[in-house]
């Protein structure tokens, strides 16, 4: 069965450097997403990507963090200066055909800023 | 208004009874909604969509929904331990086209 993948598993960096997260899609799926989950808390939307730009983003979604699809699979959420805060799981997602139809999560990528 | 509500828990259920879980949502405009159980330290796991007023039965698991008191419910018959996770309802909410979800209900399956 097709799924969505993820790497790293876990991620620790200092505060204030660049990471990125790396997501393969389902192979034959059209929108991608990117959700974080602070421990404890709920999921939270960032940004929404379709044909190659953003289609949605939250609040929590500002310059500092930038998504991109460098090619024909993989789909990457960079935030470029960290910070204590932004430690969290980060979910990657994808649907076949937009945001009313079903997503598909990744396992996820655990995020520690030090 | 909380944009997506649900009882925290825990909810404790014997074995083989059914568990009811329970969502209500701010954006009267809604059309798409979803149940994703998550194990602890892991990632969500769709269960069902509903887009349409009423039931939809999937195996063990039921969802309803009623758009006109902004409200979706999952139901689990035969409950089984492995049960035991947290429900999270996620809404697409209509004004901006993003999924919220719910806080999530920690559902506990008493062996």
């Amino acid at each position: 069965e097709p799924e969505v993948t993820q790497t790293p598993s876990h991620q620790v960096t200092q505060m204030g450097q660049e990471v990125i997260l790396r997501c393969v899609p389902i192979s034959n799926h059209l929108y991608f997403y990117w959700y974080r989950q602070i421990l404890g808390q709920k999921v939270e939307f960032l940004v929404s990507f379709y044909n190659n730009e953003i289609s949605e983003k939250s609040e929590i979604f500002d310059d500092q963090f930038s998504v991109e699809r460098p090619d024909g699979s993989n789909f990457t959420l960079k935030i470029r200066s960290t910070k204590l805060e932004d430690s969290a799981m980060y979910f990657c997602a994808s649907s076949a055909s937009g945001t009313y139809n079903e997503q598909f999560f990744g396992p996820g990528t655990r995020l520690t800023v030090l | 208004q909380k944009e997506v509500e649900q009882n925290s828990g825990p909810l404790s259920v014997p074995e083989g009874a059914i568990a009811s879980l329970n969502c209500t949502y701010s954006d009267r405009g809604s059309q798409s909604f979803f149940w994703y159980r998550q194990y602890s330290g892991k990632s969500p796991e769709l269960i069902m969509s509903i887009y349409s007023n009423g039931d939809k039965e999937d195996g063990r698991f039921t969802a309803q929904l009623n758009k006109a008191s902004q409200y979706v419910s999952l139901l689990i018959r035969d409950s089984q331990p492995s049960d035991s996770a947290t429900y999270l309802c996620a809404v697409l909410m209509n004004r901006d086209d993003k999924i919220i979800f719910g806080k999530g209900t920690r559902l506990h399956i008493l062996p």
